[in-house]
């Protein structure tokens, strides 16, 4: 009865090569978000979906695609990995209110080669 | 949204109270106060948050100074798994954006 889960847990590609990263959550939130968390430990927000529409774009490259099929799925999709791509993809969820806690999936170990 | 100020490592015996204090110096009156963690190798967790009014959940109490400017984060009797990176921040409900410093590593130690 996982809440938040994100698959795959770890990614190992080359350079170049397109690859996709799946969120789904069971909570009933009506929000869902892809934060990224760097070598050096921040963590920082990319994007956040309000019922599948877009609310939040940080100023992430185009190579970035998140998508969400519906309310509780978000997939991010990246295209021509680069080093610098390497990171920690957290997923994480929320309800929309005053008061949203967000909720963290287990994250995605990105490693590019 | 206002920025927070946090000691960037704390260690606490455990067994004993764990006191995270946090500065927010800057915080707008419809801001709340938020309290989340990371365990090594985990998605960051939730763990309080308020307003103006002293907290308590089955995790841990904030205590929030009357003039809001700062907060203090107590785990009461902290445990080694309680040692995380703990996150301090402050946020409208205007948007649903997080933004994380770079936290207090709590090391609890046996």
């Amino acid at each position: 009865d996982t809440a938040v889960s994100q698959t795959p847990k770890y990614l190992v590609t080359q350079m170049g090569n397109d690859k996709s990263i799946k969120c789904e959550q069971n909570l009933g939130h009506d929000t869902m978000y892809w934060y990224k968390q760097d070598s050096k430990k921040f963590l920082k927000i990319m994007f956040s979906y309000n019922n599948k529409e877009l609310i939040i774009n940080e100023t992430v490259p185009n190579r970035f695609s998140p998508k969400s099929p519906d309310k509780a799925h978000l997939n991010l999709h990246i295209n021509s990995l680069e080093l610098g791509d390497s990171a920690v993809y957290f997923c994480a969820s929320s309800l929309s209110g005053r008061v949203d806690t967000q909720y963290f999936g287990p994250g995605t170990r990105l490693t590019v080669l | 949204d206002a920025k927070t100020t946090q000691p960037p490592s704390m260690d606490c015996a455990e067994g004993r109270a764990a006191n995270l204090p946090c500065n927010h110096s800057t915080i707008s009156g419809n801001e709340y106060v938020y309290w989340y963690r990371q365990i090594h190798s985990q998605g960051p967790q939730y763990i309080i948050h308020g307003l103006k009014n002293n907290e308590t959940n089955e995790m841990a109490s904030l205590i929030i100074t009357e003039d809001r400017k700062s907060s203090t984060l107590i785990l009461p009797h902290a445990t080694l798994r309680d040692t995380a990176v703990y996150y301090c921040i402050v946020k409208s409900g205007a948007t649903n954006k997080l933004i994380f410093g770079t936290g207090t590593l709590l090391a609890v130690q046996p």
